[in-house]
């Protein structure tokens, strides 16, 4: 069974502070990880994907990859309120399959 | 332009109705997606179609038959729902897999649905 885990939270960070939120996932042969961040009552919107070890920074976000220990986190720099909403990591089968296993998301609060 | 339109927006159907929601991209993209999620919890994956091919069905019930008319549009055709039934019904495209990589999906806004 393979299974993506990430911590439900929520996880409440002061306006301006660096929100950590982590992902780890079971199937050692995936190749690509995303995060979605989904507002409550919309649908996920990808912030964010990384395919290879090491960091990938978009603005504010920084997606971190470990593929020997099998984690994949998502910085935010600078948190606003606006980032309030549910942070969900997602990672492919492996084998080729078009097929993404989400993990039961966290849900972050800024607060001012 | 990474926009997947659906419709309805949302959907009251009774137990004994027949309806279908509609998805539709001009990304150029080859796969596209159902899954459905409830509150609370991460989308859950229904089908898949690849080069307008059902490739993955996550054995779904029949009261739902997805269909792929050409490469923009998705179709789900919704039959004898049930209650349990009711979710967000959320469709996604991306480009097909490079290789073993698989590339990154684009979710619609989705629809509302609520079986009575």
């Amino acid at each position: 069974q393979k299974e993506v885990e990430q911590n439900s939270g929520p996880l409440s960070v002061p306006e301006g502070a660096i929100a950590s939120l982590n992902c780890t996932y079971s199937d050692r042969g995936s190749q690509s990880f995303f995060w979605y961040r989904q507002y409550s009552g919309k649908s996920p919107e990808l912030i964010m994907f990384i395919y290879s070890n090491g960091d990938k920074e978009d603005g504010r976000f920084t997606a971190q990859l470990n593929k020997a220990s099998q984690y994949v986190s998502l910085l935010i720099r600078d948190s606003q309120p606006s980032d309030s909403a549910t942070y969900l990591c997602a990672v492919p089968v492996s084998g080729g399959y078009n097929k993404l296993i989400f993990g039961a998301g966290t849900r972050l609060a800024v607060h001012p | 332009d990474t926009e997947v339109t659906q419709t309805p927006k949302h959907l009251v159907m009774g137990m004994t109705n027949k309806k279908s929601l509609k998805c539709e991209q001009h990304m150029g993209h080859r796969a596209m997606y159902w899954y459905k999620q409830k509150a609370k919890k991460p989308p859950e994956l229904m089908f898949v179609y690849s080069y307008e091919k059902l490739s993955i069905n996550e054995s779904v019930p029949s009261r739902f038959s997805p269909e792929c008319p050409n490469s923009s549009l998705l179709n789900l055709h919704l039959h004898a729902l049930q209650p349990e039934d009711s979710a967000l019904y959320l469709c996604a495209s991306s480009a097909d897999r490079s290789g073993l990589v698989i590339n990154e999906q684009y979710f619609g806004p989705g629809t509302r649905l609520t079986v009575t």
